[in-house]
């Protein structure tokens, strides 16, 4: 089974402009979630979506952060315009549905200079 | 009310011997506790889980012990090998509904041969 995929593996840019991560679940699994993970902290949910529907966005940034899930399948997530602050690790997971276990990709490591 | 305190912030264990990290928690409406492995570049993997109607479950040389009263768990790893060498991160939810998970800040543990 594959697992999680997510596009880039790494992205360097500069403060002010924009950034799109992309994250392909596993086949089959309805529910998707994107995290941020800051050096040295644990994962922080930024949204969960169930199929094409948001269940949980209460703690995206939405002035600047925006993510959309079409077809309910891949998702992206887009940052814009970038802060230094949003230097993180950006983890996209998936889970069959509600109330089961989380697979996660290998994240997308963001730098914002 | 919504936070997992973790402890060590790292923890440095002699090949053979026993790692043990905590976590406590303050939602008393948590009712699931899962622990999670990263290794560098990767994304977190789900090592072993917990419902608060058990104390103890073991998986192996991996134990969760669960204190409901004092709303504190711990995992504790036996006979450690360098291989186990990873963050590892404790992780709360609540089941019925959706399943955000809020996590612990991690503990880097490093197995010295």
């Amino acid at each position: 089974e594959a697992g999680v995929a997510q596009s880039p593996r790494y992205k360097i840019i500069e403060k002010r402009q924009s950034v799109a991560f992309w994250c392909n679940p596993i086949s089959g699994h309805a529910t998707l979630y994107w995290y941020q993970q800051i050096l040295g902290q644990g994962p922080k949910l930024l949204i969960q979506f169930q199929n094409n529907g948001v269940v949980d966005d209460s703690q995206l940034p939405k002035d600047r952060f925006s993510a959309e899930r079409l077809k309910g399948v891949d998702s992206t997530l887009k940052i814009q315009p970038a802060k230094l602050e949003d230097s993180a690790v950006y983890l996209c997971a998936s889970s069959y549905y509600l109330n089961t276990e989380a697979f996660f990709g290998q994240g997308t490591r963001l730098t914002v200079v | 009310q919504q936070q997992v305190k973790q402890s060590p912030q790292s923890l440095i264990v002699q090949k053979g011997g026993i790692s043990i990290i905590n976590c406590a928690y303050e939602n008393t409406a948590f009712d699931y506790f899962p622990w999670y492995q990263q290794f560098p570049g990767k994304g977190p993997a789900l090592l072993i889980a917990i419902r608060p109607d058990v104390s103890e479950k073991k998986e192996g040389r991996f134990t969760i012990s669960f204190n409901k009263s004092a709303k504190q768990f711990s995992l504790h790893i036996m006979d450690s090998q360098p291989g186990d060498s990873a963050t590892y991160f404790c992780a709360a939810s609540i089941i019925q509904g959706a399943q955000k998970l809020v996590f612990g800040q991690g503990t880097r543990l490093t197995i010295n041969p």
